[in-house]
């Protein structure tokens, strides 16, 4: 267990609605990463939160969005869903940002159907 | 930005053979990890190597900084350790770590 919680694990919906994926990093950690893998691909990088505020941004589509909470904990927001959207999603955690080992969650698996 | 590449993009292995897999990196880092993604889809770190030869168990990897490069040896290959092989480096000046495209491992029995 990397202390890394996300939630939900699993995630079915249809295209055109929206969805908000949850994640709680590890005890002391201050420094949130989203990273979306699809089928056979490797991972990509969307955002990054350090302590509420947003410190690096990745390909992230103008439909998602994402934000850290005072508590340190930070959810995902993916609207219009595509069939493309499907993909596993990774939160990860560290206690600073741009050093230091990062742990991940064991993702959520979307499926837009 | 920062390119992670690694090699080979597969390898199959029988029980107990050796390997060693690279990741080579575009620009000087100042971090580089190692992670296995299991069948399963978790990602498991394995090694935090900025530089330097660390050890644990069956697994050992190196990281020459000024070469760019850095090396995962598996010794003794089990099955259990099929799955898929990422590096991430931090992409110099920012906070966002990149990752390679993996090697797919498989291991058969």
């Amino acid at each position: 267990d990397s202390g890394v919680t996300q939630t939900p694990k699993h995630l079915i919906t249809a295209t055109g609605q929206r969805v908000t994926l949850r994640c709680s990093p590890r005890s002391g950690d201050l420094s949130v990463y989203w990273y979306q893998q699809s089928l056979d691909q490797g991972l990509q990088f969307l955002i990054q939160y350090y302590n509420g505020e947003e410190r690096a941004k990745g390909n992230i589509l103008e439909r998602f969005s994402a934000q850290q909470f005072p508590d340190l904990h930070s959810e995902l927001n993916l609207s219009s869903l595509e069939l493309g959207d499907s993909a596993l999603y990774f939160c990860a955690s560290s206690v600073a940002g741009g050093t230091g080992v990062i742990f991940f969650g064991q993702g959520t698996r979307l499926t837009v159907v | 930005g920062i390119q992670v590449e690694q090699s080979p993009p597969d390898l199959i292995l029988q029980e107990g053979a050796n390997s060693t897999l690279r990741c080579n990196f575009s620009d000087s880092v100042n971090n580089l990890q190692w992670f296995h993604q299991n069948p399963w889809g978790q990602l498991i770190n394995l090694f935090y190597i900025p530089s330097g030869t660390k050890q644990n168990g069956r697994l050992s990897a190196t990281t020459v900084a000024t070469e760019r490069y850095s090396l995962l040896y598996i010794s003794s290959s089990q099955t259990t350790d099929s799955g898929v092989y990422f590096c991430a480096a931090y992409q110099g000046g920012s906070e966002k770590l990149v990752f390679g495209k993996g090697t797919k491992l498989t291991v058969n029995p």
